[in-house]
């Protein structure tokens, strides 16, 4: 069975500081992974996926994460937070082993950016 | 391309009632998969709809129901709804029969009074 787990349910950064947010997966199976974010109101927004290509993989607004195998980690990473990055982020792996297209996320890291 | 339309965004039910909600995925896609949210429960899957069969299911009970017509267009039934059913309502719809991204709409937020 697939899951994941984001460390941090609240992540605190300044304003052009290094953003790190964190997620392990568990999957018995080579795994996608999948960072989302979430606006206020909003539904879900793609960040980036891992699909076992390159194991850094880059997203939308300066995003990227690293699929460490050895880590089970897929940790986001951004250089320099901006005030717009504050957000919800839900690190997600996809059900594989069923052959359907459901998601299983993680709780989620709120991400406040200090100004 | 327009993105995953759900409607209604808002509603009101009381306990005891029924309610739908409806989505229509991005053209040419045909899963489309439900997600309820919950501060306390987070994002659960609900089940996943491609070509007009439910190929996946969560662990809801039977009073969480869901269809998809030919057009791909899907739509979630709750009956007899509960105050705990008071949740954002997530559909998503994807271009893949698995492993893909999905693409979310804006939800459909259920109040149960």
């Amino acid at each position: 069975a697939q899951s994941v787990t984001q460390l941090g349910s609240h992540v605190s950064v300044s304003e052009g500081a290094l953003v790190l947010l964190r997620c392990n997966y568990s999957s018995s199976v080579p795994p996608y992974l999948f960072w989302y974010v979430q606006y206020p109101n909003q539904g879900l927004q793609l960040l980036l996926k891992y699909t076992s290509a390159a194991t850094l993989v880059k997203g939308i607004n300066g995003f990227e994460a690293e699929f460490k195998k050895s880590e089970t980690s897929f940790h986001l990473t951004k250089p320099s937070a901006h005030m717009s990055d504050a957000a919800e982020y839900f690190c997600a792996v996809s059900g594989t082993e069923t052959g359907a297209n459901n998601l299983f996320f993680g709780t989620g890291t709120r991400l406040t950016v200090i100004p | 391309k327009a993105g995953v339309t759900q409607t209604p965004r808002y509603l009101i039910k009381t306990r005891g009632q029924q309610v739908t909600l409806s989505c229509s995925p991005i053209s040419g896609h045909r899963s489309v998969s439900w997600y309820q949210q919950t501060p306390g429960q987070g994002l659960q899957f609900l089940f996943e709809y491609f070509s007009e069969t439910q190929r996946n299911k969560g662990n809801f009970p039977g009073r969480f129901s869901g269809r998809q017509f030919s057009n791909s267009r899907s739509e979630m039934n709750v009956s007899t709804l509960e105050l705990g059913d008071s949740a954002l309502y997530l559909c998503a719809s994807s271009s893949r029969g698995w492993g893909g991204e999905l693409f979310f709409g804006e939800g459909s937020r259920l109040t149960v009074l």
